[in-house]
């Protein structure tokens, strides 16, 4: 059960589209649609803001929207906004029936 | 309002036990699947543990804490457990508690957390 693999920190200025990609294997992210990405702010609990891939639950911004291509998934954010600063993990379900998150990214908007 | 509610952290001694909760309210809890996800003090989430909604409910575990932890729950009182034994340092963390958005725990994405209870284990 290895932590999938993300940037430890991205940064954008206001405005701009940031990009943070999610590698796993073919037993966890590139076997199943079922990658998910959160939201956290210092000191709060997780927000969901992808599920399925490329899914948003109701009330998420479409600034945010998700892609995946073979072991890779990624976490696009467009027109930057300064709330947007914060960490964002991705999670995976895995074919051992559990589920398994990425190390995070730093999200830092300039 | 849809929310959880964890309790039951604390100071533990290495090699105690203790058991956290988490009450569900405004949602059928029945149907969905819950999870266990806990994040060490300046590091990532991990997850621990996720139980399937209510009939059958299969359980699974991560590496790291299967045969000392064991994940279950109450439907008739809409409560979550994680009873946790021969707890050891690195099981330090905050834990939260997580709705799936389905009846699978680990299929379904996790679309409702709690504020997380801290658990510290120390001498």
């Amino acid at each position: 059960q290895s932590a999938l693999t993300q940037p430890a920190s991205v940064s954008g200025s206001p405005g701009q589209s940031i990009t943070i990609s999610c590698t796993g294997t073919s037993s966890d992210v590139g076997g199943y649609n079922f990658v998910s990405w959160y939201q956290q702010h210092p000191g709060k609990a997780p927000k969901l803001m992808i599920y399925d891939v490329s899914n948003r639950p109701s009330g998420v911004s479409n600034r945010f929207s998700g892609s995946k291509s073979g072991n890779t998934a990624s976490l696009t954010i467009s027109g930057l906004q300064a709330g947007d600063e914060a960490d964002y993990f991705c999670s995976s379900y895995t074919s051992s029936i559990t589920a398994v998150f990425g190390g995070g990214t730093k999200l830092t908007v300039l | 309002e849809v929310q959880v509610v964890e309790s039951g952290g604390g100071l533990v001694q290495p090699g105690g036990s203790l058991r956290l909760s988490c009450a569900a309210s405004g949602f059928n809890f029945t149907n969905y699947g819950m999870n266990w996800v806990r994040q060490a003090p300046r590091r990532g989430l991990e997850w621990v543990s996720g139980i399937s909604g209510s009939v059958g409910s299969s359980t699974s575990y991560a590496d790291s804490v299967k045969g000392r932890f064991t994940i279950s729950r109450d439907n008739s009182e809409n409560t979550l457990y994680l009873q946790m034994n021969s707890l050891r340092a690195e099981d330090t963390a905050v834990y939260y508690c997580a709705k799936s958005r389905g009846y699978y725990s680990t299929v379904n994405a996790f679309d409702m957390w709690g504020q997380g209870t801290m658990v510290t284990v120390s001498s």
